[in-house]
């Protein structure tokens, strides 16, 4: 089955640019939507975006101006690039498939979720 | 504030049934998107549960159920058990925010 793996740095300084990536293993990245997803410490989930295996995304307006979703498919990989980082970014931030159909959409599965600190 | 209205908390003991109310409005339940629920144990990634509103993915148990109707929507567990004690999500697609979103959660406490 599908198993998603985050990686990236722990510890960002404000006003850097944070960069993630997620490893699909167990199935191919392509014929699939892909998803981030964070959750600050103590607090509710907030979507961050997608990308499907063809490049076309989506992402949260209340994010849209400083995110960017990327995919490679020869690595079964897809990324996140956060710019302009404040302490509003700490978060726990997770990749998932985005599955589903327009009007029915759902996460699954996710990968553990990295935690990540902006701080100097 | 999110656009999808949870309780904060919720308890019953074991054996019991417990709902967990999602309050939506016309601009996502309304508007015909389904409702999909998951499932946060301590320390761990959340975890599909219910997804098209009342369908259960794979292992997950028949104590757990979904439903909605018009602008709300409601997650049920039979038979409450130890193990159920975690943190619920409702989620869907909000027009009016053009993003999809999650409810603000419930914490379910086992007594």
């Amino acid at each position: 089955q599908v198993q998603l793996q985050e990686s990236g740095p722990g510890l960002v300084k404000p006003s850097e640019t944070l960069s993630l990536t997620c490893s699909v293993s167990g199935g191919s990245i392509k014929k699939n939507h892909w998803a981030w997803i964070r959750q600050p410490p103590g607090k509710g989930l907030e979507w961050i975006g997608y990308i499907s295996d063809s490049g076309n995304t989506d992402y949260n307006p209340s994010l849209k101006s400083r995110v960017t979703i990327s995919i490679d498919t020869s690595k079964n990989q897809f990324s996140l690039t956060v710019l302009s980082l404040t302490a509003a970014d700490t978060a726990v931030y997770y990749c998932a498939r985005d599955y589903g159909s327009w009007g029915s959409r759902w996460f699954d599965p996710w990968g553990q979720g990295t935690l990540v600190t902006v701080s100097s | 504030q999110s656009v999808l209205t949870q309780p904060p908390s919720v308890s019953g003991a074991p054996g019991q049934r417990v709902t967990i109310s999602c309050s939506g409005s016309d601009s996502n339940f309304g508007a015909g998107f389904d409702v999909h629920w998951y499932q946060q144990l301590p320390g761990t990634a959340p975890k599909l549960l219910i997804y098209g509103d009342r369908n259960r993915p794979s292992g997950v148990p028949d104590r757990f159920s979904g439903s909605k109707s018009g602008t709300s929507a409601s997650l049920a567990i039979t038979g409450l058990q130890a193990e159920d004690e975690a943190d619920y999500y409702c989620q869907s697609y909000d027009t009016s925010l053009s993003a999809w979103v999650f409810g603000g959660g419930t914490k379910l406490t086992v007594l």
